[in-house]
């Protein structure tokens, strides 16, 4: 059954350094998706990402944040400059029409 | 705006056990997609189910089933008897009808089944 796969599965990084997290949508999926999940909070959407533009983005997702699919095949999450807060479990999502998202296992980010 | 609740943080159950996950929400949307997500402890978050709002069939899976109540705002789900293995946080969320909308999570519900 094809999957979300994401890499790697756990990062640490010095505050201020530039991070870049990976993700391979589900191959026929249009609409990709990234949310972030403090530990022991809930799951917080960041940005969604469609026909290859931003469609919809949160307040969490300023200038530090930005995304990419730079290929058919990958798509990216880059934080410019980490911070403490930063730290948490990233999860990419991707959808076929929309509406049903299929998640990856995540990417655990600990800024030191 | 929208707005999921889910009013138990924790619920403990001994195996074999029903056990009702409550998810209230709010939205101005008339029409809106409800969904179902399991994480268990090994972290990933799995889809359950999706329901249209203008769909108040309940559903049932296995020993799943979902209560859709459109006048009060409910969509709730049911483990008939629950294993270890249902162990699990579950999120209720909502977005609005139509293409490529983030998911507005509840805060989850943490369920420990006991042996």
């Amino acid at each position: 059954e094809p999957e979300v796969t994401q890499t790697p599965s756990h990062q640490v990084t010095q505050m201020g350094q530039e991070v870049i997290l990976r993700c391979v949508p589900i191959s026929n999926h249009l609409y990709f998706y990234w949310y972030r999940q403090i530990l022991g909070q809930k799951v917080e959407f960041l940005v969604s990402f469609y026909n290859n533009e931003i469609s919809e983005k949160s307040e969490i997702f300023d200038d530090q944040f930005s995304v990419e699919r730079p290929d058919g095949s990958n798509f990216t999450l880059k934080i410019r400059s980490t911070k403490l807060e930063d730290s948490a479990m990233y999860f990419c999502a991707s959808s076929e029409q929309g509406n049903e998202q299929f998640f990856g296992p995540g990417t655990r980010l600990t800024v030191l | 705006a929208q707005k999921v609740t889910q009013a138990q943080t924790e619920i403990s159950v001994v195996e074999k056990e029903d056990v009702t996950l409550d998810c209230v929400y709010e939205t101005r949307d008339t029409t809106y997609y409800l969904f179902w997500y399991k994480q268990p402890p090994s972290g990933e978050l799995v889809f359950l189910i999706r329901r249209n709002s203008f769909d108040e069939q309940n559903e049932i899976s296995g020993r799943y089933s979902w209560n859709f109540q459109k006048s009060t705002s409910s969509f709730n789900f049911t483990i008939t008897a629950s294993q270890v293995v249902d162990s699990a946080v579950y999120f209720c969320a909502l977005t609005p009808w139509g293409a490529g909308y983030a998911l507005n999570f509840g805060k989850g519900t943490s369920l420990l089944v006991t042996p």
